[in-house]
């Protein structure tokens, strides 16, 4: 079974700052897919970004990026110039790579933008 | 295009009854998977429906059961609540020949069992 890890229960960021979010997962796959999904308050949840285990290259959505580091099974989500808009829960979530569309997923961090 | 609609948004049960919840996927959707989310917590998987059977199963009891209909909606049944049973539940739809992985969610149904 995957175990997905984000060990920040709540960030807090001023509004036009970065924010990183950590994650971390076990697995004994080599090949799975890593995502950031958004919940913000009362809403659904979204996806941010996507990871394919295989590609080398770390993802990136406008102010979204992530830090993929294999080895170290470490997936972090940036948020560059946050925007009051990007308040919300973040979850970071594995799937295998079949892909089964089965997520396992973290905790959860809250992100609060400040004006 | 309609995305992933569930209903009810809102319910209240006491302890023992039973409870339908009801998901419509997103246009062109044929897998239709459940999450529980409890208060302050991360999504669980409890199952997942492709071609009106069940695919897989997370670790839920014999309480939570589902059906998938022909035209890829689907319900989630849960017979004895307990307190416990409280929590936000999630549908999600994806294609089951897709390979992007990436899952679609509705805003779910939030279940109060007093």
């Amino acid at each position: 079974a995957q175990t997905v890890t984000q060990s920040q229960p709540e960030m807090s960021v001023q509004e036009a700052e970065t924010v990183t979010l950590s994650c971390t997962y076990d697995t004994s796959e080599n090949n799975y897919y890593l995502f950031w999904y958004k919940q913000p308050p009362s809403r659904q949840m979204i996806l941010v970004i996507r990871q394919e285990a295989y590609k080398q290259q770390n993802a990136t959505e406008n102010r979204f990026s992530v830090n993929f580091q294999k080895a170290a099974k470490s997936f972090s989500l940036k948020i560059s110039d946050s925007q009051l808009g990007d308040t919300a829960m973040y979850f970071c979530a594995f799937m295998t790579a079949r892909p089964d569309y089965k997520l396992s997923f973290g905790a959860g961090t809250t992100v609060t933008v400040r004006a | 295009d309609a995305g992933v609609t569930q209903s009810p948004t809102h319910l209240i049960k006491t302890r023992g009854q039973q409870v339908t919840l009801r998901c419509s996927p997103k246009s062109g959707h044929d897998t239709v998977s459940w999450y529980q989310q409890a208060l302050g917590q991360g999504p669980q998987f409890i199952f997942q429906y492709y071609e009106e059977e069940e695919r897989q199963r997370g670790n839920f009891p014999d309480r939570f059961s589902g059906h998938q209909f022909p035209n890829y909606s689907s319900e989630l049944n849960v017979n004895a609540l307990l307190l416990g049973d409280s929590a936000l539940y999630l549908c999600a739809s994806s294609s089951g020949t897709g390979m992007t992985g990436e899952l679609f969610f509705g805003e779910g149904s939030r279940l109060t069992v007093l």
